[in-house]
């Protein structure tokens, strides 16, 4: 069985650039999260989604961040514009059928710096 | 939010018993208890999950006392590559809108 994909690995832009990462769940994999981890700390949740839908995004900083889940499958994250504290690993994951209590899969991350 | 507390690190040598115990004194009737593992550079990988009293698996045992409030992985026998980050985490059941909330974990370094 294939995992969760990401890609870049890793990016390296400048403070006030754009960046997207994009994440290919496990198929059939209803739940989407997206994380952030700043290095020495936990992930932290930034956006979960239900199929095409939003559950919970109340950690995302709408001013620049932004998530979408087209057609329920693939995902983008974009930040816009990037600040020197978003330097961080950006988590994909996925879990089925539904909700927190089912085992999360990750991706392998993509390592976000930002100068 | 059910917020969970587990010491920063700790120290283990090749072939002991690591037992690694985490507080969640507000978790939920309904909420699971999941404990997950990440070695640098990756993501977290799922190792066990409960409700209560004992869970076994290939992998490792998770105790949970009757009142809930904390649990204990045990690691048995850990090798060098057991050497990883093990992050304790309540776990909403489906439909409740509280957030996942991961803390610090445990910094488990395992000595040959």
């Amino acid at each position: 069985e294939a995992g969760v994909a990401q890609s870049p690995r890793y990016k390296i832009i400048e403070k006030r650039q754009s960046v997207a990462f994009w994440c290919n769940p496990i198929s059939g994999h209803a739940t989407l999260y997206w994380y952030q981890q700043i290095l020495g700390q936990g992930p932290k949740l930034l956006i979960q989604f239900q199929n095409n839908g939003v559950v919970d995004d109340s950690q995302l900083p709408k001013d620049r961040f932004s998530a979408e889940r087209l057609k329920g499958v693939d995902s983008t994250l974009k930040i816009q514009p990037a600040k020197l504290e978003d330097s961080a690993v950006y988590l994909c994951a996925s879990s089925f059928p539904e909700g927190g209590r089912y085992e999360q899969y990750f991706g392998p991350g993509t390592r976000l710096t930002v100068t | 939010l059910a917020k969970t507390t587990q010491p920063i690190s700790m120290d283990s040598y090749e072939g002991q018993e690591v037992n690694i115990t985490c507080s969640h004194n507000n978790i939920a009737t309904n909420d699971y208890i999941t404990w997950y593992q990440q070695f640098p550079s990756q993501g977290p990988r799922f190792i066990i999950q409960g409700y209560k009293t004992k869970v076994t698996n290939e992998v490792a045992s998770l105790f949970i006392p009757a009142d809930r409030k904390s649990s204990t992985l045990s690691l048995p026998r850990v090798s060098l590559s057991d050497t990883a980050v093990y992050y304790c985490l309540v776990v909403p059941w489906a439909g409740n809108n509280r957030k996942l909330i991961w803390g610090l974990g445990t910094s488990l370094a395992v000595n040959p």
